[in-house]
């Protein structure tokens, strides 16, 4: 079956504006995981989804960021009154189970540029 | 804070060398270890994992990595590197926190370069 998509794979907005990130997982998966990887740097954890359960926002970075998932499908990642530092990759990834030792299978992620 | 460290962050091989990508994480307790790897143009993709038992486990593409636990190492290996495993390879580390719940943590990454 597909794998991980991401919609846009590419975004460039202007400071200030709001944008919306969508991820459609792995059809049967129910961890669903978003990623930050700004230029050099590692993955950086942002939430992560897992069935029905409340999420785990604890990496957020600011209340700037919030994410939505319904059910076990499409996940949309907003973030509000963008800054240049938001500029990074933002990957998506779903697993079949939890986290605890679930392999992820990642999305091409989308690259976003805040002006 | 936990925490992965990849030391390399480029690495530069001709075709036929050994290859060794070191990995540490600062967290001590129950951790589940990963390398992904993501080729040019391409998703990030699962390389190895290790969960428990053996400490040596042998992944794709002929690459191998060994825990050591009392070095809170996961470095991974391969004996003889082809051109096509040029790519980025990301150590990564399952940590349960006190709460019973998981946390994934990545390093940052090493960049290796294969010369034909």
């Amino acid at each position: 079956g597909a794998g991980v998509s991401q919609s846009p794979s590419n975004k460039v907005t202007e400071k200030g504006k709001d944008v919306e990130l969508r991820c459609d997982p792995i059809s049967g998966h129910t961890a669903l995981y978003w990623y930050r990887q700004r230029l050099g740097q590692g993955l950086e954890f942002l939430i992560y989804f897992q069935g029905n359960s409340a999420p785990d926002k604890s990496g957020l970075p600011s209340d700037r960021f919030s994410a939505e998932r319904t059910g076990e499908s499409v996940s949309t990642l907003t973030i509000q009154r963008t800054q240049q530092e938001d500029s990074a990759v933002y990957l998506c990834a779903s697993s079949l189970g939890p986290i605890s030792y679930n392999e992820q299978f990642f999305g091409p992620g989308t690259r976003l540029t805040v002006l | 804070a936990q925490s992965v460290s990849q030391h390399n962050h480029h690495v530069i091989l001709s075709e036929a060398a050994s290859l060794e990508l070191g990995c540490n994480y600062s967290y001590g307790g129950t951790v589940n270890l990963f390398w992904y790897v993501q080729y040019p143009g391409q998703h990030l993709q699962l390389l190895l994992k290790y969960f428990s038992g053996d400490p040596l486990v042998k992944g794709i593409k002929g690459f191998e990595a060994e825990f050591i636990k009392s070095k809170f190492s996961f470095n991974l290996r391969k004996p003889s590197v082809q051109w096509s495993d040029t790519a980025e390879y990301f150590c990564a580390v399952n940590a349960k926190r006190a709460s019973g719940t998981y946390k994934y943590i990545f390093g940052t990454g090493t960049r290796l370069k294969v010369l034909a």
